[in-house]
């Protein structure tokens, strides 16, 4: 079973509205942290964001925020007033504290701002 | 955090040859991690780098198509060993800090190298 599921494989945003990637995950771990990083045409990776499983309160850095529902196994990134800039491929990633805290990656989700 | 200068950033290859693509850390870590991107698609780990021993390969990897160096703490190559078109890929090196790795450590990232196999 996948561990990492983002179900959108490409997204097409008008720039200046807010954008929601999804990403759900399967762990029977209680400890187990959660990324998000952005990969722009370049290449490089990006990070982004970070939930532990034990945040009582969805992370939040500059305009990104993840939406954190640990009941439902979802942690989706939030974009708010998008800019040409983010168009970019998305992933989600996620450690758990029993393995080898190895990352376990989604498969990306390709956002594209529209001027 | 950690600063990682990758080289090259892509390359245009002949099938048959090898590539060697170099990471360089601005400082010591523990971890470090060779990636592979096929186009469109997620990473895939291909092996960690394990300083002063042999790298420790993913299924589906080994060691005569990817060998890995790791001379010091700063420091490791990944060879693509005799190309075909189906290596042509993003590489990506990765860091994780000297001082451990939990649920909440960052991997770092190289600037990834694009390699082209004609």
């Amino acid at each position: 079973a996948q561990k990492i599921t983002q179900t959108q494989p490409g997204m097409f945003v008008q720039e200046k509205e807010a954008v929601t990637l999804d990403c759900t995950y399967d762990t029977s771990d209680p400890s187990y942290g959660l990324f998000w990083y952005k990969q722009p045409s370049s290449g490089e990776m990006i990070f982004l964001i970070y939930q532990g499983s034990y945040d009582q309160q969805n992370a939040t850095e500059g305009r990104y925020s993840l939406n954190f529902q640990k009941a439902r196994k979802s942690a989706n990134l939030v974009i708010s007033a998008s800019q040409l800039g983010d168009s970019a491929m998305y992933f989600c990633a996620m450690r758990e504290g029993g393995s080898n805290y190895q990352l376990i990656w989604g498969a990306g989700t390709k956002l594209i701002i529209k001027p | 955090s950690a600063v990682i200068s990758q080289k090259p950033s892509r390359d245009i290859c002949q099938r048959g040859t090898s590539l060697t693509i170099q990471c360089q850390v601005d400082s010591q870590v523990t971890m470090m991690f060779w990636y592979r991107q096929q186009p469109g698609q997620s990473l895939t780990l291909i092996a960690t780098a394990n300083q002063g021993s042999e790298a420790t390969y993913e299924s589906g990897f080994v060691i005569d198509k990817f060998p890995i160096s790791r001379p010091n703490l700063t420091f490791s190559t990944l060879t693509v060993s005799n190309m075909s078109p189906e290596d042509s890929s993003i590489y990506l090196c990765s860091v994780e800090p000297v001082q451990g790795v939990g649920v909440n450590t960052e991997a770092f990232f190289g600037q990834g190298t694009r390699l082209t196999v004609v």
